[in-house]
């Protein structure tokens, strides 16, 4: 069956500095990644849609600036939070997709970011 | 824009009750539908989706009926279990080829044995 694996689970970063997440889609190809933000206050977040091949689009309020994004084969993607404060607090989401269900999206079980 | 509303924040039940969920929509497209649940400390994992108007999809007890009639999408189960508490949430993806989610702001299950 289709999963997603994400890495790692839990993380905390001081003020300021910057830290990498992964997802990993194992047993189907994935050609479409989103990465969501999700907290109590405002479920959940897109932060931007990342299609191999194809440019990576971000939603209003997130920049590629501030949550680069990697998406280099159909089995993996990364984000990076760069800079993080702490309204950038939460569980971030990969949800993959791929094309024999292509409406369907996987999560993995996120990575819950702390800042200090 | 496209919503997704879920009136119920918490539901509190006892075991062997009967699940409502109540879920609306709005879009101007043709959107398949989705009810995903969450697990604490997990993500959201697919329960069920239902991708034509008038149709229902069924798993693990749970059913849903895609009413364009009433643009509703709502959750039953005829007899939930403790270890159905979660977090559900109502969500469409547009037939647009975009494949952005639109997500309900979740409904807390609480079951108690």
């Amino acid at each position: 069956g289709a999963l997603v694996y994400q890495y790692p689970r839990r993380t905390i970063c001081k003020s300021g500095t910057s830290m990498r997440m992964e997802c990993q889609a194992v047993g189907f190809q994935a050609t479409s990644v989103a990465w969501y933000r999700q907290s109590p206050q405002k479920t959940f977040e897109l932060i931007a849609l990342s299609t191999v091949n194809s440019a990576i689009k971000y939603e209003q309020n997130f920049t590629q600036e501030k949550f680069p994004i990697s998406h280099p084969n159909l089995s993996f993607s990364s984000m990076t939070v760069l800079n993080a404060y702490l309204e950038d607090r939460g569980l971030y989401l990969c949800g993959a997709r791929g094309q024999a269900s292509a409406e369907t999206l996987y999560f993995g079980s996120g990575t819950r970011l702390t800042v200090l | 824009g496209d919503s997704v509303t879920q009136k119920q924040g918490q539901v509190t039940l006892s075991e062997d009750d009967f699940l409502f969920i109540n879920c609306t929509y709005s879009t101007t497209t043709y959107p398949t539908l989705f009810w995903y649940v969450q697990y604490p400390g997990q993500g959201p994992q697919l329960l069920l989706k239902v991708t034509t108007a008038n149709n229902k999809g069924i798993s693990r007890g749970f059913e849903a009926t895609y009413d364009k009639g009433t643009t509703s999408f709502h959750l039953q189960k005829a007899s939930v279990q403790e270890s159905d508490s979660a977090v559900y949430f109502c969500a469409l993806v547009e037939d647009t080829g975009n494949y952005k989610y639109v997500f309900g702001a979740g409904t807390r299950l609480k079951v108690i044995a």
